[in-house]
């Protein structure tokens, strides 16, 4: 079975600090992805990654930035947390390489900035 | 643009009856389609995938979809629910980079 795990599954934090957010998978993926969830807004893309060293920006992408120096490991940073980024974290991968290739959930980080 | 729109925000049936979760979606070529659950504080878990094979598909736990070209329709079904489904049900679109898009979710609350 495919694994995605995320370093924590509740964090605080407060207002202007740096914040790193882990995401690994074991299945050799090569994308990886970051969303956040919020009531009434569905999943909205952060950023993601198709090979090490590469991202591109998803639909939200302002105010944070992310790391993929491992195939497995997908970071994403807030440099400095806001309230308004009070939210459920999400990480997802899989394969590249076409459009029917299903994403694989981790079980996400609820992130509260005070 | 691609686009996916759940017809209903929140839907509550009564255990042993059918569920129907509505979904929507907008592309300009032949998606691939996803349903996604999600229990409370959980990550989201594939129910099934359509990837223009057959029109029906199967998933777990009894839920089925079946795609529908003429009506730009992948709506979610089961003959009879369980208190086990009760969470948060995600339609996905696949765009042409493998990225995922989204509709909003529906809330599926089933009353004993």
């Amino acid at each position: 079975d495919v694994k995605v795990t995320q370093s924590s599954r509740y964090l605080v934090k407060r207002t202007g600090e740096k914040v790193f957010l882990e995401c690994v998978q074991d299945m050799d993926h090569e994308n990886m992805f970051w969303y956040r969830q919020d009531p009434g807004l569905g999943l909205r893309l952060i950023y993601f990654s198709y090979d090490v060293k590469m991202k591109e920006k998803g639909d939200i992408p302002e105010g944070y930035s992310v790391s993929r120096e491992k195939k497995e490991r997908f970071s994403l940073i807030l440099e400095s947390a806001s309230t308004n980024q009070t939210s459920m974290y999400l990480c997802a991968s899989s394969l590249w390489g076409g459009t029917s290739y299903e994403q694989y959930f981790g079980p996400g980080t609820r992130l509260t900035v005070t | 643009a691609q686009s996916v729109t759940q017809l209903d925000s929140h839907v509550s049936v009564s255990e042993g009856t059918p569920v129907l979760l509505r979904c929507n979606y907008s592309s300009s070529y032949s998606p691939s389609l996803f349903w996604y659950v999600q229990h409370p504080n959980k990550g989201l878990q594939l129910l099934l995938k359509y990837t223009s094979a057959a029109t029906l598909v199967k998933g777990i736990n009894g839920f089925e979809a079946e795609f529908k070209k003429s009506e730009t329709s992948f709506h979610l079904t089961k003959p009879s629910a369980h208190m086990s489904d009760a969470a948060e049900y995600f339609c996905a679109l696949s765009g042409n980079t493998g990225k995922l898009i989204f509709g909003q979710g529906t809330t599926l609350q089933v009353k004993p």
